[in-house]
């Protein structure tokens, strides 16, 4: 099945400054690559996903790139503002096969220090 | 329109006790999912399905069982609780529409087994 691996597991940056997060994935036939944000105590909620016919997306301070022949893909904050502390997760499935099979990486603690 | 509808929020269940995770949405979703999350593990797969009457088996699905008798309701049971199932539960749904493909999350239960 499916195996998803996120780094780092924490990440702590200024205010201002650039995050990246970083999954790797192992079922070639996974084409769908979202990404959630989970602040304390809450449901994680959708930021921004790709699928696997573009290499990237962005959406204003966001943005998701994807390497299908590397097997990964990466999350990009630009100018961090504390509200973005939170925890992040990476997850891949394979629309049109096992729907519905999201596999979920451990998550990134990321802090924004003002 | 309410999306995804847990129930209950929290509940304390003793060692060997049954109990039903409710899971309801609104949104005529063809998929729905069950997580568990534990601190540091991410979110990992229960049980899914892709419609009513179809059900599969996740990442950890022992110790649960599920059934998909309607698209709206997606009930996950604990059949014998065991502290190991003290999680917090996440119920996820999509529509089927690869344009529409993305999970919402419902709020989850606390669930702690003594």
């Amino acid at each position: 099945g499916e195996n998803v691996e996120q780094h780092p597991s924490t990440l702590s940056v200024q205010e201002g400054d650039s995050a990246v997060i970083k999954c790797t994935y192992s079922d070639s036939a996974s084409n769908y690559f979202p990404w959630y944000k989970q602040e304390l105590g809450k449901r994680p909620q959708l930021i921004i996903d790709i699928r696997s016919n573009v290499g990237e997306k962005k959406d204003q301070r966001i943005a998701v790139t994807l390497n299908k022949t590397a097997k990964h893909f990466s999350l990009h904050i630009t100018e961090t503002q504390p509200e973005d502390s939170a925890v992040y997760f990476c997850a891949a499935g394979n629309y049109g096969g096992s729907q519905g099979n999201l596999i979920f990486g451990k998550g990134t603690k990321l802090s924004v220090k003002p | 329109n309410a999306g995804v509808t847990q129930t209950p929020k929290f509940q304390v269940l003793k060692t060997g006790q049954s109990m039903t995770l409710q899971c309801a949405q609104d949104m005529n979703h063809e998929y729905m999912s069950w997580y568990r999350q534990d601190p540091g593990m991410g979110l990992r797969l229960i049980h899914y399905s892709v419609g009513a009457g179809i059900t599969d088996q996740g990442e950890v699905p022992n110790g649960y069982n599920v059934s998909r008798s309607t698209t709206e309701d997606f009930p996950l049971r604990l059949l014998s609780a065991a502290p190991s199932q003290t999680s917090v539960y996440f119920c996820a749904s999509s529509s089927s529409g690869w344009a529409n493909y993305g999970y919402t999350f419902g709020s989850g239960t606390r669930l702690t087994v003594v």
